[in-house]
C-alpha cells in the first residue's frame, strides 16, 4: 500500500459527459502528480501541483483540468469526454515540489471507460 | 528530462539473471537515475535509484558506468512474479515533468 488513494477505481460513461478523478495523496506529500496510461502505453504526464499550484504541464488536453485543494487532495476533471480517453489514470505523490531523488509514490489508478 | 531509450521486451526463464539496459541522451550533470516496477492495472513501484558507480538493494542491483550515459538494472534469479514493466528514469531537480518512457516489458518463463 503506497498511502496514495484514488477513487473510484472504475468509471463507465459516455462520449460528452463529464467526470472527476480524486487523488488523495501519502500523509505528508505535498506534491501531486497525474498520469494517463492508455491500453499497452506507457504513463504520460499530464500535470503536477505543489501545495496548491500548478508545478509542470505535460501534454495535458484543454478539455481536462485539475486542481490541489487546501487539505492537499487533488482532483482531475475530464470533460467532453471521447472514446480515446478510455484509460488508466494514476496519481502520484512526492514530499517535496521537485524531484531530483527520492521517489513517487503511485495510487492503483482509476480505470475510465468511455462508451 | 533527459530522454532515455530501453528494449522494448525481454524474455527470461525462471532462476536466471536478468539485465535491462538503459541508454541516458543528454544526462545532465546532477540527474539521478531510477528504475521503477509496473505490474498490470497498478501504479509503477521505485525499485532503485542511483548517481554513479553500483547500488545494490534487497530487490536488484543499478550499475551506472562513469560516462553516466547508460545504466542496466539488473535483477537476480527471478521468478514468474517479475513479470512486469520496467521503466528507467533519469532527472534532476527543478520544475520538470517527470516523464516515464514506454519500459521494458519483462516476461519471466517457467
Amino acid at each position: 500500500d503506497s498511502g496514495v488513494t484514488q477513487t473510484p477505481k472504475h468509471l463507465i460513461t459516455a462520449t460528452g459527459q463529464r467526470v472527476t478523478l480524486r487523488c488523495s495523496p501519502r500523509s505528508g506529500d505535498l506534491s501531486v502528480y497525474w498520469y494517463q496510461q492508455s491500453l499497452d502505453q506507457g504513463l504520460q504526464f499530464l500535470i503536477q501541483y505543489y501545495n496548491g499550484e500548478e508545478r509542470a504541464k505535460g501534454n495535458i488536453l484543454e478539455r481536462f483540468s485539475a486542481q490541489q485543494f487546501p487539505d492537499l487532495h487533488s482532483e482531475l476533471n475530464l470533460s467532453s469526454l471521447e472514446l480515446g480517453d478510455s484509460a488508466l489514470y494514476f496519481c502520484a505523490s512526492s514530499a517535496g515540489d521537485y524531484l531530483d531523488a527520492g521517489e513517487l509514490f503511485f495510487g492503483e489508478g482509476s480505470r475510465l471507460t468511455v462508451l | 528530462l533527459a530522454k532515455t531509450t530501453q528494449p522494448i521486451s525481454m524474455d527470461s526463464y525462471e532462476g536466471q539473471e536478468v539485465n535491462i539496459t538503459c541508454s541516458h541522451n543528454n544526462i545532465a550533470t546532477n540527474d539521478y537515475i531510477t528504475w521503477y516496477q509496473q505490474f498490470p492495472s497498478q501504479g509503477p513501484r521505485f525499485i532503485i535509484q542511483g548517481y554513479k558507480t553500483k547500488v545494490t538493494n534487497e530487490v536488484a542491483s543499478l550499475f551506472i558506468p562513469a560516462d553516466r550515459k547508460s545504466s542496466t538494472l539488473s535483477l537476480p534469479r527471478v521468478s514468474l512474479s517479475d513479470t512486469a514493466v520496467y521503466y528507467c528514469l533519469s532527472f534532476s531537480g527543478g520544475y520538470q515533468k517527470v516523464t516515464f518512457g514506454t519500459g521494458t516489458k519483462l516476461q519471466v518463463i517457467p
